[in-house]
Order: structure tokens, then C-alpha cells, then sequence
């Protein structure tokens, strides 16, 4: 079983629409979670860092983390077009584990 | 200030070949770590450097190695190459060592082609 579990999408959807993008972990013990944008032929780069169970919203971007359920969710409200993007968990245990990925198309 | 910086961006080798990236973390951070990314295997920790010294280092062979300079820069080599080590090789810095309430940035990756 892989640390981080992340639904490899892809996902469509119109412009404006709400969308979830998920992860579940294996270990408890894991502490902080991130979420990644990276666009085609770039890095990665950080969108939100948390280490509670609970919300925490940044614009049109909501991380949530369920520890009770090694579950961690990002909303993104009002998506635009370039929100088009893979879109990478990550948690932290004695090194970062990342997820796949999820590939995000906000279409016009 | 600067980015974490990668080089060469693309490169094409033959099987058999070694290769050097190169990777300059931005400036102030200490922690210098190797990813591989694949489309089949995601983001893959390689190793991790901090004042000159490898910390932690994932699961791959004996093949790919780095090193880290005075200066927090960095070098990954990969001896011998095989196809499957096509891929894109990211470099990230951070301020701390380790993983634990640290945040990691990443470079824009360096492409590797094996022919």
C-alpha cells in the first residue's frame, strides 16, 4: 500500500464550477499535508500547507484534513481556466510522500 | 529572490551513458532534495542533503548518487543508464532539514531522455 493514495482523474469540468480533488494516507502518524499545483512542463509548486484536522481556506482554495480518516480534500470554488493543472498531495513522515497526481482541465 | 535553480533543463542521453544535473536551491536554504517523476510512479524521493551530508535517501539503486557543495548547491549523478530512467528530475530546497514542519520548493526539473 502506497503512503499517499491520490484519484489520478483526470478531471473535466466547466468554468466556474466547484471541484474536489482527494487523498487518503496510510500512516497516522503523518503530521502535515500540502497540496501542489504544477503545470505542464514545470515544478511543482505550493498552493497550501497544514498540519490540523479541519479547514483552512486561501482565496478560492480550501484545504480540508479528516485524521480521523487519513482523508485530506482541496476545494477549489469559481475554477478558471487556469486552474488547469496536475494537482499533488503530500503528506510528511521521515521524508515528503507525494500522490500521482490529479489532472485538472477547467474548461472556457 | 531567486527560484530554486535547475540545469540542464532537457537533455537526451544514450543507455549506458551517466549524467550530472545540476541544482542551486535558493538562496539561505540548506536542504537540497532529489525527486524522479514519472506518469506511472508519480513524484519518488531520491535523497536528501543538508550541510554536505546525505540525510535520507529513498529507494532507489546504487546508480544514482549526489552530492551537496559548501555552498548548498547540489549535484545528482546517474551512472550507466537505462531507459527507464527517463524522467523529470526535480530538485527542492528548504530551510531545515527533513521533512517534519518543513515546506520544500521546487525547481522547474530537469527532462531526461534515455535512447
Amino acid at each position: 500500500q502506497k503512503e499517499v493514495e491520490q484519484d489520478p482523474g483526470p478531471l473535466s469540468v466547466p468554468e466556474g464550477a466547484i471541484v474536489s480533488l482527494n487523498c487518503t494516507y496510510s500512516n497516522s502518524a503523518f503530521q502535515y499535508f500540502m497540496w501542489y499545483r504544477q503545470y505542464s512542463r514545470k515544478g511543482p509548486e505550493l498552493l497550501m500547507y497544514t498540519y490540523s484536522s479541519g479547514n483552512k481556506e486561501d482565496g478560492r482554495f480550501t484545504a480540508q484534513v479528516d485524521k480521523s480518516s487519513k482523508y485530506i480534500s482541496l476545494f477549489i470554488r469559481d475554477s478558471q481556466p487556469s486552474d488547469s493543472a496536475t494537482y499533488l498531495c503530500a503528506n510528511t513522515g521521515n521524508q515528503f510522500y507525494f500522490g500521482t497526481g490529479t489532472s485538472l482541465t477547467v474548461i472556457p | 529572490k531567486a527560484g530554486v535553480t535547475q540545469t540542464p533543463r532537457y537533455l537526451i542521453k544514450t543507455r549506458g551513458q551517466q549524467v550530472t544535473l545540476s541544482c542551486s536551491p535558493i538562496s539561505g536554504h540548506r536542504s537540497v532534495s532529489w525527486y524522479q517523476q514519472t506518469p506511472g510512479q508519480g513524484l519518488q524521493f531520491l535523497f536528501e542533503y543538508f550541510s554536505e551530508t546525505q540525510r535520507n535517501k529513498g529507494n532507489f539503486p546504487g546508480r544514482f548518487s549526489g552530492r551537496q557543495f559548501s555552498n548548498s548547491r547540489s549535484e545528482m549523478n546517474v551512472s550507466t543508464l537505462e531507459l527507464g530512467d527517463s524522467a523529470l528530475y526535480l530538485c527542492a530546497s528548504s530551510v531545515g532539514q527533513g521533512s517534519y514542519g518543513n515546506t520544500i520548493y521546487f525547481g522547474e526539473g530537469s527532462w531526461l531522455t534515455v535512447v
